[in-house]
């Protein structure tokens, strides 16, 4: 099946403690991105990754890292979380080309800082 | 400063009458423009596209239409049903602007279908 997971699907942390998102895709896809979404704010863009080795930043990328050493994983890096950092997080990867603007999207992942 | 904008949180139908999402943007940048579906617990799923190059695309109950000189572009369901229930997005591009594929999404309009 063709799929986009995260891992862990829920988190609660304290400020300062390392921590990291996972995400993998099985669809070969040379786009990987991460978004937030916040209420009243929708979903704004992180980080995104054009292939293998290719980062850069989005929207919103003050407090976050990302990495791409292999194509099908993208995860998500926060040196040391903060408050402002609880959000829903989503992972999405597409092909290049065409089809990139139609994401599939990984279920989400709740995290909460304290 | 928000470029898409979807200025209904919520809206409320019939099982089997049409449902029209509303969103607008002020980015005369973006030329193209989707509309993604979103469960409670589940990930955004795409669900319908248009360029700018056209004024409506349909697929099966779903009809987007685009008005670029009032760049507004709207979502019908017809008919509505049920699972139809979920948050709808607005997302839009600058395809041709070399966007590096970035979306950007309004703020959602939940939609209830009643039985």
């Amino acid at each position: 099946e063709a799929q986009v997971t995260q891992n862990p699907r829920y988190l609660i942390t304290v400020t300062g403690k390392k921590l990291t998102v996972t995400c993998s895709q099985n669809m070969n896809h040379e786009y990987m991105s991460w978004y937030r979404q916040d209420p009243g704010l929708g979903l704004r863009q992180i980080y995104y990754s054009m292939n293998v080795e290719v980062t850069d930043k989005g929207d919103v990328p003050e407090g976050y890292k990302v990495s791409r050493k292999e194509k099908r994983n993208f995860p998500l890096i926060l040196e040391s979380p903060s408050p402002n950092q609880t959000s829903l997080y989503f992972c999405a990867s597409s092909f290049l080309g065409r089809e990139a603007y139609e994401q599939y999207f990984g279920p989400g992942t709740r995290l909460t800082v304290t | 400063d928000q470029q898409v904008k979807q200025n209904s949180p919520s809206l409320s139908v019939q099982e089997g009458r049409i449902s029209i999402l509303n969103c607008d943007y002020t980015n005369s940048m973006f030329d193209y423009f989707l509309w993604y579906k979103k469960y409670p617990a589940e990930g955004p799923t795409f669900l319908i596209s248009i360029s700018s190059i056209k004024d409506k695309n349909e697929d099966g109950r779903f009809t987007v239409f685009l008005n670029k000189s009032a760049k507004h572009l709207s979502l019908h369901i017809v008919p509505s049903q049920p699972g139809d229930s979920a948050v709808y997005f607005c997302a839009a591009s600058a395809r041709s602007g070399g966007s590096n594929y970035k979306l950007t999404f309004g703020k959602g309009t939940l939609l209830t279908v009643n039985p």
